[in-house]
């Protein structure tokens, strides 16, 4: 079964700096999606990006770049110039190819809580 | 503006009722999902639904009933069965492109509490 992991309950950075925030995964399926989601204190969830396992090249959105080490199974999120809006939950997720035809399963790690300092 | 909402946003059940919690997206996708969400976790599905008439049972659908009777609604019940359903319940919505990468859209959420 496919299997999220994030070490990092906690982060805290100071504004304009650059993070990474850790995702590793488990699957024995060659074909799957990684997605990053970012959950403010509002609680809706906001996708950010998506890497594909065949994608040659990182994912990039603005500020927002997946670090995809395929041998090392890690989808690690970088953000560039951080700003104190980034200050939110952010959740990785991987897409469940066999369960579901069609409809995409998504299991989803524990979250890393990132704070920006100003 | 496309997008999903959800309500009530928030909800307050006293035990042994059933609640229902509404989602409606006008995005046209096709599938949608419903997931919980426990303090300081991740989202784990309860059901989903790949087309109208159709639904599967996710992870934790013990103690919840869905349906889709239009292609834009997917309503949550929380049926008196479910041993402990305080919790933040997202709906989500995708195209249904079998075997494709689609992006999951969330809604703003519904938060329950059991009084």
């Amino acid at each position: 079964a496919q299997k999220i992991t994030q070490t990092q309950p906690g982060m805290f950075v100071q504004e304009k700096e650059a993070v990474t925030l850790d995702c590793t995964y488990d699957t024995s399926d060659p074909s799957y999606g990684l997605f990053w989601y970012k959950q403010p204190s509002s609680g809706e969830m906001i996708f950010l990006i998506y890497q594909g396992s065949y994608d040659q090249q990182n994912a990039t959105e603005g500020r927002y770049s997946l670090n995809f080490q395929k041998a090392r199974k890690s989808a690690n999120l970088v953000i560039s110039a951080s700003q104190l809006g980034d200050s939110a939950m952010y959740f990785c997720a991987m897409r469940d190819p066999f369960k579901i035809q069609g409809a995409q399963k998504l299991v989803f790690g524990q979250g890393t809580r990132l704070t920006i300092n100003p | 503006d496309g997008g999903i909402t959800q309500s009530p946003k928030y909800l307050f059940r006293k035990e042994g009722q059933n609640v229902t919690l509404s989602c409606e997206q006008n995005l046209n996708h096709d599938a949608m999902y419903w997931y919980r969400q426990d303090p300081g976790q991740g989202l784990r599905l309860i059901y989903y639904s790949q087309i109208v008439n159709d639904f599967q049972k996710g992870d934790i659908a013990e103690g919840y009933s869905v349906s889709r009777e239009k292609k834009e609604s997917f309503p949550l019940t929380v049926t008196s069965a479910q041993k402990n359903p305080t919790a933040f319940y997202l709906c989500a919505s995708s195209i249904n492109v079998l075997g494709g990468g689609d992006t999951q859209y969330f809604g703003p959420g519904t938060r329950l509490t059991v009084l």
